[in-house]
């Protein structure tokens, strides 16, 4: 079965400093893998995919994530932190059923700090 | 705008009155689905339905109806809600027109039930 671990449930930074997210992901099939982000009371929005076409992605204000394989891993990364980068990012991982099912982390609430 | 409207935001209810969430989205998208959302578990699929008239269970089915009469609308149905049920309830749909679609989230309706 496919899933999806996301280490650190509470990630705080500097304004400033670089944002590491963890995610690590399993499954029996070459997997399609998404980060998500959620801003307070709001739904989650696509922040980055993988699709098999370059491991290193780009995304949305100014986030990137590196898929390796050998490392079952797809970390997203920012280099400088913004405050408005404040909210919960999720992993998620779509391999099975067709890759129409998706499997989400348990998020990541990134706290910035002034 | 495209997007996926669910209604209401906000639910209070008492154990045993059903009760239906709405969810509606205008981008004429095959899939759509339901998540519940909670501390420290991420999002769990409720059901799914991948075109009209076709649906099936997610992880966490007990407890939950759906229908898809329409392909704008999938209804979420709680016959008979008890206090586990209280929890963020998300609605997404995507188009089944390539593997990669990303989830088009709605903005999510906080059901509580006492």
């Amino acid at each position: 079965a496919q899933s999806v671990t996301q280490l650190g449930s509470h990630v705080s930074v500097s304004e400033g400093a670089l944002v590491l997210l963890r995610c690590n992901y399993s499954s029996s099939v070459p997997p399609y893998l998404f980060w998500y982000v959620q801003y307070p009371n709001q739904g989650l929005q696509l922040l980055l995919k993988y699709t098999s076409a370059a491991t290193l992605v780009k995304g949305i204000n100014g986030f990137e994530a590196e898929f390796k394989k050998s490392e079952t891993s797809f970390h997203l990364t920012k280099p400088s932190a913004h405050m408005s980068d404040a909210a919960e990012y999720f992993c998620a991982v779509a391999a099975e059923r067709g890759y129409q099912k998706v499997t989400f982390g348990t998020g990541t609430k990134l706290q910035v700090i002034p | 705008e495209a997007q996926v409207t669910q209604n209401p935001r906000y639910l209070i209810t008492v154990t045993g009155k059903k009760l239906t969430v709405t969810c509606s989205q205008n981008m004429n998208h095959e899939y759509m689905s339901w998540y519940r959302q909670d501390p420290g578990l991420g999002l769990r699929q409720i059901y799914y339905s991948m075109n009209v008239e076709v649906t099936d269970k997610g992880d966490v089915p007990e407890g939950y109806k759906v229908s898809r009469k329409e392909k704008r609308n999938f209804p979420l149905i709680l016959e008979s809600p008890s206090p586990n049920q209280t929890s963020l309830y998300f609605c997404a749909s995507s188009s089944l027109q390539g593997r990669n679609s990303p989830l088009h989230f709605g903005n999510g309706t906080r059901l509580t039930v006492t």
